[in-house]
């Protein structure tokens, strides 16, 4: 299978840690995105990537939270010394890109982050 | 600024009816994309129907299809004959092509419960 991969699924930290997520988007896609999703809501969107640039921080990631891609391939995000409040699931989505509307988005399964 | 509101928490209704999902959406760019997506309990966000903004005939794949009013800037999602299946949270978003960003943005969702 091809589709959006994410590791871990689960995470449990203790409030201070830092903590890395990876993520592995469909491979010709060169659109890569991170969502964090909060119990009972919708997606909040955070950053994405064309390629290896990151074109768009939202003013939700504050200093503590930094994302990678690299190669224009997998990407990380990382959160440094982590509050009770980041707890929620981190979603990375992937897309073809373009100038179109129709452009959808391929999630992965979530990684799902519990700061004690 | 763009914005997405889904008015309805939670749904319940009975296998094999039909059931109507509502999304109102907020945007000045006259050229959108519009999307729901649904969310099974195992977290992996899947995509269900698109609607562009100028596209002249409502979407439709299978069981989905979207009631588009333009002018009402709404986007309902409606499901014939209701499958146990279908018990998800349902998400409308939309993204719009003349922002420099390339997100889509997302409602806070429904759940959709199907009685036997």
């Amino acid at each position: 299978d091809t589709g959006v991969s994410q590791d871990p699924r689960h995470k449990i930290t203790k409030r201070g840690q830092n903590v890395t997520f990876r993520c592995d988007p469909i491979s010709e896609h060169n659109r890569l995105y991170w969502y964090r999703q909060t119990l009972g809501q919708g997606p909040e969107f955070l950053t994405y990537f064309q390629n290896e640039a990151q074109l768009e921080k939202s003013r939700l990631l504050s200093d503590r939270f930094s994302a990678e891609r690299p190669k224009g391939s997998f990407s990380t995000l990382e959160i440094q010394r982590t509050e009770q409040g980041d707890s929620a699931m981190y979603l990375c989505a992937s897309s073809l890109g373009g100038q179109a509307t129709n452009e959808k988005l391929f999630f992965g399964s979530g990684t799902q982050l519990s700061v004690l | 600024a763009q914005k997405i509101t889904q008015t309805q928490p939670g749904m319940f209704v009975q296998e094999k009816e039909a059931v109507t999902l509502d999304c109102t959406y907020d945007t000045s760019d006259p050229s959108y994309g519009l999307f729901w997506y649904k969310q099974p309990s195992s977290g992996e966000m899947i995509f269900l129907i698109y609607q562009g903004s100028y596209d002249q005939q409502n979407a439709t794949e299978g069981r989905y299809s979207l009631n588009f009013q333009k002018a009402r800037k709404s986007a309902n999602l409606v499901i014939s004959a209701s499958q146990l299946g279908d018990s998800a949270m349902y998400f409308c978003a939309m993204r719009e092509l003349g922002s420099s960003a390339s997100k889509i943005i997302f409602g806070s969702g429904t759940r959709l419960s199907i009685r036997p």
